[in-house]
């Protein structure tokens, strides 16, 4: 078990442009969140699925966000038409029912 | 609504010194799951621990300790003998049953550890 991937670490980007990522959980693991972080606060949570479906959404998740976990595996969270204010660490975690997170690596961020 | 305060935002000791963080939580759920996470600069949320709101036990663990006071809110962190290799921002996260449980973090506090 490696633990929750995370691909790209770094992704740079211009304003405008789409970006997609991906986290790969723990695989027994049947909860997948999806968390941003942005310099000197705290991970905020984006999103939640519980195996393949996505049952909760936080309000800071707008519409350019869209977040998809087929078949209760990996995971993808797109950001549609990047602005400068996306730029952050985006952390997916996963856990097995409400028994502890494992975080990933996350996938920074950068919008120019 | 839940909310976690971490009120200090940076603290820098000398090795060796302990170091108590600070963390005050709010929540009108009765059954609640606390946190403590590490983040080295590497950027990864590393586990410390996690105590449920009805163990008020504190915890040791090697030079890590947690005191848990439900009477004022709050689950303190203390790292005694600090070493260089402690330094990193540690964020108290809360959680509540039911639904989700998603974690609500705190802001975070940096510590220094100089040699």
């Amino acid at each position: 078990d490696t633990g929750v991937s995370q691909d790209p670490r770094h992704k740079i980007t211009k304003r405008g442009q789409n970006v997609t990522f991906r986290c790969d959980p723990i695989s027994e693991h049947n909860r997948l969140y999806w968390y941003r972080q942005t310099l000197g606060q705290g991970p905020e949570f984006l999103t939640y699925f519980q195996n393949e479906a996505q049952l909760e959404k936080s309000r800071l998740l707008s519409d350019r966000f869209s977040a998809e976990r087929p078949k209760g595996s990996f995971s993808t969270l797109e950001i549609q038409r990047t602005e400068q204010g996306d730029s952050a660490m985006y952390l997916c975690a996963s856990s097995l029912q409400a028994y502890g997170y494992t975080f990933g690596s996350g996938t920074r961020l950068t919008v120019v | 609504a839940q909310k976690v305060t971490q009120a200090q935002t940076e603290i820098s000791v000398v090795e060796k010194e302990d170091v108590t963080l600070d963390c005050v939580y709010e929540t009108r759920d009765t059954t609640y799951y606390l946190f403590w996470y590490k983040q080295p600069p590497s950027g990864e949320l590393v586990f410390l621990i996690r105590r449920n709101s009805f163990d008020e036990q504190n915890e040791i663990s090697g030079r890590y300790s947690w005191n848990f006071q439900k009477s004022t809110s709050s689950f303190n962190f203390t790292i005694t003998a600090s070493q260089v290799v402690d330094s990193a921002v540690y964020f108290c996260a809360l959680s509540t049953q039911g639904g989700s449980e998603k974690l609500v973090f705190g802001k975070g506090t940096k510590l220094t550890v100089n040699p």
